[in-house]
């Protein structure tokens, strides 16, 4: 079995500044890793995901993270935020099996809240 | 990416009355679609995975008889709360994913979520 730890519930980060939303995972085999946002009343928008190769993996919305297999981590960072990317981020971990049946186990989610 | 449509986006119930949500793939073939339910500030719950054709396979804890899931085609599977009660008021959300190409992982793609209010 997978679990996901977001550490931080809600983080608030004033507009252009930096941002780190940390997601540690546990597994006892190998995992694809992702980070999806959720806005108000909508469902969930693959930010990025870490399948493979390059350990650092570059999404939408000029957001990056960072697959740490020895630190287990998978942690989401931009360079300056905006208003607009305040939303509940969740990380996601699945089993790296070749199947389309498996299941995405998430975190808690982290609420970022960005002000002017 | 490709788009998962849920409807309704909203709606209200009368306690004891039975209510559908339908989830379509709209451009893709969904052979596995899941259901989730979201408590406020909670993570996303999973509650059952359906594949087409096949009877659903519930989370443990998720009585299949209130909540009925049915996967009858590629792009529509359907979740109908019977006998809904105000404690299952809840934002629901669908998700599909495309069936196994060459066992190359395939991503999930989410719905609009569906906010269930029993009154």
């Amino acid at each position: 079995a997978q679990s996901v730890t977001q550490l931080d519930s809600q983080v608030p980060v004033f507009e252009e500044a930096p941002v780190e939303l940390r997601c540690n995972y546990s597994s006892s085999v190998s995992v694809y890793l992702f980070w999806y946002v959720q806005y108000p009343n909508q469902g969930l928008q693959l930010l990025l995901k870490y399948l493979s190769g390059s350990t650092l993996v570059k999404g939408i919305n000029g957001f990056e993270a960072e697959f740490n297999k020895s630190q287990t981590s998978f942690h989401l960072r931009k360079p300056s935020v905006h208003i607009s990317d305040t939303a509940e981020y969740f990380c996601a971990v699945t089993p790296a099996l070749n199947s389309g049946y498996s299941t995405l186990t998430f975190g808690k989610g982290t609420m970022l809240l960005v002000s002017p | 990416g490709a788009v998962v449509s849920q409807h309704p986006s909203r709606v209200i119930c009368k306690s004891g009355t039975s209510v559908k949500i339908e989830c379509r793939s709209l451009d893709f073939q969904a052979t596995t679609m899941f259901w989730y339910r979201q408590f406020p500030k909670k993570s996303l719950m999973l509650m059952a995975t359906s594949n087409e054709g096949s009877k659903a396979t519930y989370e443990q804890g998720v009585e299949k008889d209130k909540f009925l899931i049915n996967h009858a085609s590629l792009t529509l599977s359907t979740l109908t709360v019977t006998s809904a009660h105000p404690e299952d008021s809840s934002f629901y959300i669908c998700s599909a994913r495309r069936g196994l190409r060459g066992g190359v992982y395939t991503e999930a793609f989410f719905g609009q979520g569906t906010r269930l209010t029993v009154v």
